[in-house]
């Protein structure tokens, strides 16, 4: 199976900063990763596809880059809104898998 | 707006069967994956596995031996069965949709894209 690492785990920020999260992918996926925001009780959105394409209806401050193994989401400005959980998922291979999560809070 | 719907038991007992259904509206069940993903209370996501319109299934090797995923494209509705239930398949479960535009099939196992619609989710208690 292929194993997503996210770094870091958790992360405060104020309204306005800009947010970096990462993602490893333990073998090569191409591009096939992709990035999804959770609120609490919510299902996940699709934010990002293909490691760097803006899912429709996103805002263009959410952004991706990366390929092969290394990846990053980011938040360019972050807003209420933003806050939340994001998780990376490779959709390269079988299993699918997904990334542990990344906790985006209030400072 | 196609929009996916979950239904089923909220509590079911240990080493029984858990069956979910998920109703596809305002939208097609052909030419997508149709999946099914987990989430244990205050966990991350875990994918249990997809089926084609064709029929085609693929699941996740760690719980391949408990799980069957159906359709009826007649219905707009494919099913998740999950074997021998025990407490840690405690879960909010989730259908999700992805497109087909993904890698080939023969050298990855898998050939669809990103989930782009997710239904609301169903909350499975596994209790007795």
């Amino acid at each position: 199976d292929i194993q997503m690492t996210q770094s870091p785990s958790s992360l405060s920020a104020s309204v306005g900063d800009r947010v970096t999260i990462t993602c490893r992918a333990s073998q090569f996926i191409g591009t096939y990763l992709n990035w999804y925001q959770q609120k609490p009780g919510r299902a996940p959105k699709l934010l990002i596809y293909g490691a760097s394409t803006l899912q429709s209806g996103v805002p263009s401050r959410f952004s991706g880059s990366g390929s092969g193994t290394d990846f990053t989401l980011t938040i360019s400005s972050l807003q209420p809104e933003d806050f939340a959980t994001y998780y990376c998922q490779q959709s390269y291979s079988s299993p699918l898998t997904f990334g542990q999560g990344t906790k985006v809070e209030v400072k | 707006q196609v929009q996916l719907q979950e239904s089923g038991p909220g509590l079911v007992k240990p080493s029984e069967t858990l069956s979910l259904t998920c109703t596809v509206s305002a939208g097609s069940i052909s030419a997508f994956h149709w999946s099914w993903v987990r989430q244990p209370p205050g966990k991350g996501l875990e994918w249990i596995g997809y089926i084609y319109d064709s029929g085609t299934t693929n699941y996740n090797p760690s719980l391949r031996s408990r799980v069957t995923i159906s359709i009826d494209t007649s219905k707009n509705q494919f099913s998740l069965k999950l074997r021998s239930l025990t407490a840690a398949d405690t879960a909010l479960y989730y259908c999700a949709r992805a497109d087909s535009l993904g890698p080939d099939y023969e050298t990855t196992g898998y050939s669809g894209g990103a989930f782009d619609i997710w239904g609301q989710g169903t909350m499975v208690t596994v209790s007795s």
